[in-house]
């Protein structure tokens, strides 16, 4: 079956402190692979995504994540966190199995401390 | 070009009454989807379509219908509201090279 875990629901980062979350994937092709941040309120912002090839990818706001085939895992990561990165952070896989749609995890809140 | 339009914003709903959220994009997509968010439990797919006259039933479809009569628009519909289909609910469509397009969200409460 095709799922994402996020086993990370609550992380609290210091200001300037490098940030990792954490995802994990079970899909039976080659995945493509995205993270999506939503602040309270809002809609979802694409971060980045991974379609093929370098599985380093960069994105906006300075965050990259790295595509681990043998791990199943799509880390995001950002070397020095800011305050206005505390918000929801969300992986995705897709498509589903019909084609047309994304896998969502549950989603990794972020707190940034001063 | 507009992407992905979602109204209303805001509804309160009573309970058993019935209402429409509208989706609407302007990208020609032919794949759109209708996801329900819930704390906790990230975004659920509920409908989706691969065309004007195909719909199918995504995770959680239950009380909820759709129809696309058209390429550019996907509603979505309660029939008999309860409470707990209090919940954001987004719309998306997608590109023929997997791009994703959410639109901004309709927050549902239903008393």
């Amino acid at each position: 079956a095709q799922s994402v875990t996020q086993p990370d629901i609550h992380i609290t980062v210091s200001e300037g402190a490098s940030l990792e979350l954490r995802c994990n994937y079970s899909y039976g092709a080659t995945p493509y692979l995205f993270w999506y941040v939503q602040s309270p309120g809002q809609g979802l912002q694409l971060l980045l995504k991974y379609f093929s090839g370098d599985t380093l990818v960069q994105g906006i706001k300075g965050f990259e994540a790295e595509f681990k085939r043998s791990q199943s895992s799509f880390n995001l990561r950002k070397p020095s966190v800011h305050w206005s990165d505390a918000a929801e952070y969300f992986c995705a896989v897709g498509p589903n199995q019909a084609g047309t749609a994304l896998i969502f995890g549950k989603g990794t809140t972020l707190s940034v401390s001063s | 070009n507009a992407g992905v339009t979602q109204t209303p914003k805001f509804q309160v709903l009573k309970t058993g009454q019935s209402m429409t959220l509208q989706c609407a994009q302007d990208m020609n997509h032919e794949y759109m989807s209708w996801y329900r968010q819930d704390p906790g439990m990230g975004l659920r797919l509920i409908h989706y379509s691969v065309g004007a006259g195909i719909t199918d039933q995504g995770e959680v479809p239950n009380g909820y219908n759709v129809s696309r009569s058209t390429t550019e628009d996907f509603p979505l519909r309660l029939l008999s509201a309860a409470p707990s289909q209090t919940s954001v609910y987004f719309c998306a469509s997608k590109s023929f090279n997997y791009g994703y397009t959410f639109g901004s969200g309709t927050r549902l409460t239903v008393v």
